[in-house]
């Protein structure tokens, strides 16, 4: 147990359906990083928080997008979902931005119907 | 051409075997280079971190580091059917002053099944 938690676990929805996936960081990290990853095309980053701010950006598409609260869990907002968007969705923790190291959690599954 | 290649397998070996597997990559900024072990349906967890030429041991992997041939590679001693998995390679970079860029680039990774 990495001490990363995500909810929910499975999420099963309609295209064009808009839907939020929650992340908990481990207990002190002020990183919060999203991943997705699909067969085609690997873990692929999307976006990094850091103490509420957005810092990096990867290909996150803009019908994506996410954010960071005061008490540092994180959501990801995918809406008007397509087929495409079917994947995992893994959140990251690390404990600050002198550190390469990240903790995954065990995901969110993403089926568009 | 993507910025880290890793073959992704299948590997089969049977226990007791040892693996290697592999990572090239092409972007000269990666330095920093971690391996993760991904079970089927979990999250990556975090198995070696490394940033300088050479190797590192723990346990029964070695991180393996050429910065110079830009090649990485990880080694399982005395295999278990327990790391049957999916063994994935990830790098980042920094910026001049320390800070990470934050984005870990990762291989396709290599499905590895151990068998008794």
């Amino acid at each position: 147990d990495s001490g990363v938690t995500q909810t929910p676990k499975h999420l099963i929805t309609a295209t064009g359906q808009r839907v939020t996936l929650r992340c908990s960081p481990r207990s002190g990290d002020l990183s919060v990083y999203w991943y997705q990853q699909s067969l085609d095309q690997g873990l692929q980053f999307l976006i990094q928080y850091y103490n509420g701010e957005e810092r990096a950006k990867g290909n996150i598409l803009e019908r994506f997008s996410a954010q960071q609260f005061p008490d540092l869990h994180s959501e990801l907002n995918l809406s008007s979902l397509e087929l495409g968007d079917s994947a995992l969705y893994f959140c990251a923790s690390s404990s600050s931005v002198l550190t390469d190291t990240q903790y995954f959690g065990p995901g969110t599954r993403l089926t568009v119907l | 051409q993507k910025e880290v290649e890793q073959d992704p397998g299948p590997l089969s070996v049977p226990e007791g075997a040892i693996v290697s597997l592999n990572c090239t990559y092409s972007n000269s900024a990666f330095q920093y280079f971690m391996w993760y072990r991904q079970y089927s349906r979990k999250g990556p967890e975090l198995l070696m971190y490394t940033y300088s030429s050479g190797n590192k041991e723990d346990g029964r992997f070695t991180a393996q580091v050429d910065k110079s041939s830009k090649y990485i590679s990880l080694f399982i001693r005395d295999s278990q059917p327990s790391d049957s998995a999916t063994y994935l390679c990830a790098m980042s970079a920094r910026y001049a002053g320390g800070t990470s860029y934050g984005k870990l680039t990762f291989g396709q990774g290599t499905i590895l099944t151990v068998h008794p």
